[in-house]
């Protein structure tokens, strides 16, 4: 099975701290995504990548920004954090275009005081 | 543009009930269909899908089938046990794009 790990389950930063979210993925995935999960909003695309070093912006991009130097590693920075950024992050991967579905890590609770 | 709507919740059934939780989408052309589980303190995990009109996506015993003249994908159960409780997640995808479109979670809750 594919497996998505997502590097810290909670973190808790302060307000205008660099923040740093990893997501690192095994099978060989072309496209790896970052969402945000807020209640009553779901998920909103903040961020997604196709191919190393490839990045295009999702819905919701301000004060996020992503790096991805290798296919299996992707990573979320919020340069500055503030306090709406507090929420859960998900990161899921897809394979190619006959793959159907994402596979999602567990989850960061990040909490910006 | 896309979008997917979905009943609110939560939902709080007893044990062996049916279920139903509704999904309606906005979509140009023939999209794709999901729907995917979240435990608590888990990630999203594909539940079932469908990729075209009148196919019909089961696991676990849920089932939805996709409706392209009423535009729904309607997440069902005969049988709800307390383990199905988690939030449910209506989505499409269209197969030319790379992006989903997700609705915003339905909590389910079983009880005994």
């Amino acid at each position: 099975d594919v497996k998505v790990t997502q590097s810290s389950r909670y973190l808790v930063k302060r307000t205008g701290e660099k923040v740093f979210l990893e997501c690192v993925q095994d099978m060989d995935h072309e496209n790896m995504f970052w969402y945000r999960q807020d209640p009553g909003l779901g998920l909103r695309l903040i961020y997604f990548s196709y191919d190393v070093k490839m990045k295009e912006k999702g819905d919701i991009p301000e004060g996020y920004s992503v790096s991805r130097e290798k296919k299996e590693r992707f990573s979320l920075i919020l340069e500055s954090a503030s306090t709406n950024q507090t929420s859960m992050y998900l990161c899921a991967s897809r394979g190619g275009a006959q793959s159907y579905g994402y596979t999602f890590g567990s989850g960061t609770r990040l909490t910006v005081v | 543009g896309d979008s997917v709507t979905q009943m609110e919740g939560p939902v709080t059934l007893s044990e062996e009930a049916f279920l139903t939780i509704n999904c309606t989408y906005t979509a140009t052309g023939y999209p794709s269909l999901f729907w995917y589980v979240q435990y608590p303190g888990e990630g999203l995990q594909l539940l079932l899908k469908a990729t075209k009109a009148d196919d019909k996506g089961s696991n676990k015993g849920f089932e939805a089938t996709y409706r392209k003249e009423t535009t729904s994908f309607h997440l069902e159960k005969g049988s709800v046990q307390v383990s199905d409780s988690a939030v449910y997640f209506c989505a499409l995808r269209q197969d030319n794009f790379n992006k989903f479109y997700f609705g915003s979670g339905t909590k389910l809750n079983v009880k005994p």
